[in-house]
């Protein structure tokens, strides 16, 4: 009965390689959204998808891919890591974009990039 | 960019209340103000959320000054398991869409 599920919950990888992590909400929202949180512990928003649409994207460089096959998953595809996009990622989910509703965030994936 | 101002750590003794503290100078008419925590590495987690008015939910309430500069999260009767990261948060609205900033937050210590 989890609300947001991340897969997986750890991923260690080599620089250059392709990797993709899995989002689900079973909440029935219709915005869901990626941060990332840096070794530093800032926690900065990615992306925000409404509906299936793109309608955040905070200057992440292209090499992040979101995709979102249906309003309850939304999946980011990372291509050629490098070791700076090591950090914990967190996918979250609203009930609307635009009105005052809390985020409901998954348990977080941390990706460790050698 | 982060609009709020916290203090980076405050310890409190299990059972008294925890008060944290939290700046917003540069709010707006419309922006909520959210507070989440994280505790260790987990997803941050909802606690509450105002825009002029005090509230109080199970969790905790939360005091907005009347020119709505500053808040504060109040933890009535602070257990062991409410040590975590306190996020204040301002919500903007962008093209009709909210976007939270995360600051640093305040690391809350809670003793026995």
């Amino acid at each position: 009965d989890t609300a947001v599920s991340q897969t997986p919950k750890y991923l260690v990888t080599q620089m250059g390689n392709d990797k993709s992590i899995k989002c689900e909400q079973n909440l029935g929202h219709d915005t869901m959204y990626w941060y990332k949180q840096d070794s530093k512990k800032f926690l900065k928003i990615m992306f925000s998808y409404n509906n299936k649409e793109l309608i955040i994207n905070e200057t992440v460089p292209n090499r992040f891919s979101p995709k979102s096959p249906d309003k309850a998953h939304l999946n980011l595809h990372i291509n050629s890591l490098e070791l700076g996009d090591s950090a914990v990622y967190f996918c979250a989910s609203s009930l609307q974009a635009g009105a005052a509703y809390e985020q409901y965030f998954g348990p977080g994936t941390r990706l460790t990039v050698t | 960019d982060a609009k709020t101002t916290q203090p980076p750590s405050m310890d409190c003794a299990e059972g008294r209340a925890a008060n944290l503290p939290c700046n917003h100078s540069t709010i707006s008419g419309n922006e909520y103000v959210y507070w989440y925590r994280q505790i260790h590495s987990q997803g941050p987690q909802y606690i509450i959320h105002g825009l002029k008015n005090n509230e109080t939910n199970e969790m905790a309430s939360l005091i907005i000054t009347e020119d709505r500069k500053s808040s504060t999260l109040i933890l009535p009767h602070a257990t062991l398991r409410d040590t975590a990261v306190y996020y204040c948060i301002v919500r903007a609205f962008i093209y009709n869409f909210n976007k939270f900033y995360f600051g640093s937050g305040t690391k809350l210590n809670v003793k026995p």
